[in-house]
């Protein structure tokens, strides 16, 4: 069984630039959510993908949006970056929406710096 | 508005002792509560949860509290081992169909040998 991968690692961008970020899914998963981790902070949510429609959206810009495929990976897209911008992009993959397990199975993140 | 709250930024504990996160809460509309566990390059890994109905919930070394009258729960690790030295983050969510978890901004523990 795949975990939830993230590419790539690293990422150097500078202002105004756009970004795409990609995530593949645990094997069996069909949601995705995306979370900044900004230095300092806990994750905070920027949206969530079911069957390749967006389920919920956190307090972002629309600067921020994404994709999930069929075979539900996903992407998330950044335009026209700002500082602040700069932090660890996690994905996270879990199998549904509803129930008592709301355990979500986290990738390893991407790490944006903007300069 | 920071919904979910960890005030201490860091912990440190004997190895073999108990080690006891705390972790409060502003939204009385959060359902579930969570405890994450981030080691450095990796991900946060799901340790333990709690639902709202109940107050305690336990997964052998693991203990979660829920007071809610208080908008307040602890995780305890007993006995604390050399591998429990991580970030530690608590979460929470409200609404089933949405998946969306609030975090706290998390505890870093480090467990002396």
């Amino acid at each position: 069984e795949t975990g939830v991968t993230q590419s790539p690692t690293h990422l150097i961008k500078t202002r105004g630039q756009q970004v795409t970020l990609r995530c593949s899914s645990q094997s069996g998963h069909n949601t995705v959510s995306w979370y900044q981790q900004a230095l300092g902070q806990g994750p905070q949510f920027i949206f969530q993908y079911y069957r390749e429609e967006e389920n919920g959206r956190g307090n972002f810009p629309p600067r921020f949006s994404g994709l999930q495929f069929p075979n539900y990976s996903s992407e998330l897209n950044v335009n026209a970056l700002e500082l602040d911008d700069s932090a660890l992009y996690l994905c996270a993959s879990s199998f549904g929406l509803a129930g008592p397990n709301h355990e979500q199975f986290f990738g390893p993140g991407t790490r944006l710096t903007v300069l | 508005d920071q919904q979910v709250k960890q005030n201490s930024p860091s912990l440190s504990v004997q190895e073999g002792r108990i080690s006891i996160l705390n972790c409060d809460y502003t939204n009385s509309m959060f359902d579930y509560f969570l405890w994450y566990k981030k080691y450095p390059a990796e991900g946060p890994t799901f340790l333990i949860s709690i639902s709202s109905i109940k107050d305690k919930n336990e997964d052998g070394r693991f203990t979660v509290f829920l007071n809610k009258s208080a908008k307040h729960l602890s995780l305890h690790i007993v006995p604390s081992q050399p591998g429990d030295s991580a970030v530690y983050f608590c979460a929470a969510h409200r609404n089933f169909g949405n998946e969306k978890l609030t975090f706290g901004t998390g505890t870093r523990l480090t467990i002396i040998p």
